[in-house]
């Protein structure tokens, strides 16, 4: 299943640099998540976005950005981060953001040095 | 906070066991969907069940939602290797919120 992709798949940043991930969905859908998945814990949900408007955002950092410039695309700006944010972030899409069957891109490992 | 706990939190079988994976929480649902997750891979959707007893088939697997949609469970019939993975549970409590489980990670020995 190649309907959402993820760039990088790997990322190893400094505490003081600037990455951006990449999301793109190829299924036609309207909304998009960002998720971080740490070891031993559940998926926590980070953004919303539907119809390229923003919809929820579960009190993260203002350290991670994200930036939607249309439904097929969703980026997450990383700035100054910490060791803790080491994790798998994952994208995901759906037809709509009513938290129906959603669509899971790979992920990119992220290790913060 | 909507929690969703899972058990076993880890699962190691022989190829051909049967085995059941729970997922339970003291909120209801409106629904609950499971994933399969592998490694350096996203979750893959499996199931949505919707309605409180419901009862889906997928090949050998088994799902079932709780009469009062707070549960639900996983079971799998002659487990095969290609089984082996994380599982995850996700109840959906509003139409702005999904909760995951924490997951069962499943080994199927050959």
């Amino acid at each position: 299943e190649t309907g959402v992709t993820q760039t990088p798949r790997h990322l190893v940043m400094g505490m003081t640099n600037k990455k951006s991930l990449k999301c793109e969905q190829h299924l036609g859908h309207n909304a998009m998540y960002w998720y971080k998945q740490s070891a031993k814990k559940p998926l926590e949900l980070m953004f919303v976005y539907n119809f390229k408007e923003q919809t929820e955002n579960n009190s993260v950092p203002s350290r991670f950005s994200p930036e939607c410039p249309n439904s097929s695309h969703l980026f997450l700006h990383l700035h100054t981060l910490q060791p803790e944010d080491s994790a798998l972030y994952l994208c995901a899409s759906s037809q709509v953001s009513d938290m129906g069957e959603q669509y899971f891109g790979p992920g990119t490992r992220l290790t913060v040095t | 906070t909507q929690l969703l706990e899972q058990s076993p939190q880890f699962l190691s079988i022989q190829e051909g066991e049967n085995l059941t994976v729970y997922c339970n929480s003291s909120s209801v649902f409106s629904s609950l969907q499971w994933y399969r997750q592998e490694p350096g891979e996203g979750p893959v959707l499996l199931v949505t069940v919707v309605t409180g007893g419901e009862v889906k088939k997928l090949k050998r697997l088994t799902f079932q939602f709780g009469d009062a949609r707070k549960d639900s469970s996983l079971h799998i019939t002659a487990a095969q290797p290609g089984d082996t993975g994380l599982y995850l549970c996700a109840g959906a409590w509003s139409a702005r919120q999904l909760t995951f489980g924490s997951g069962t990670q499943l080994t199927v020995l050959p």
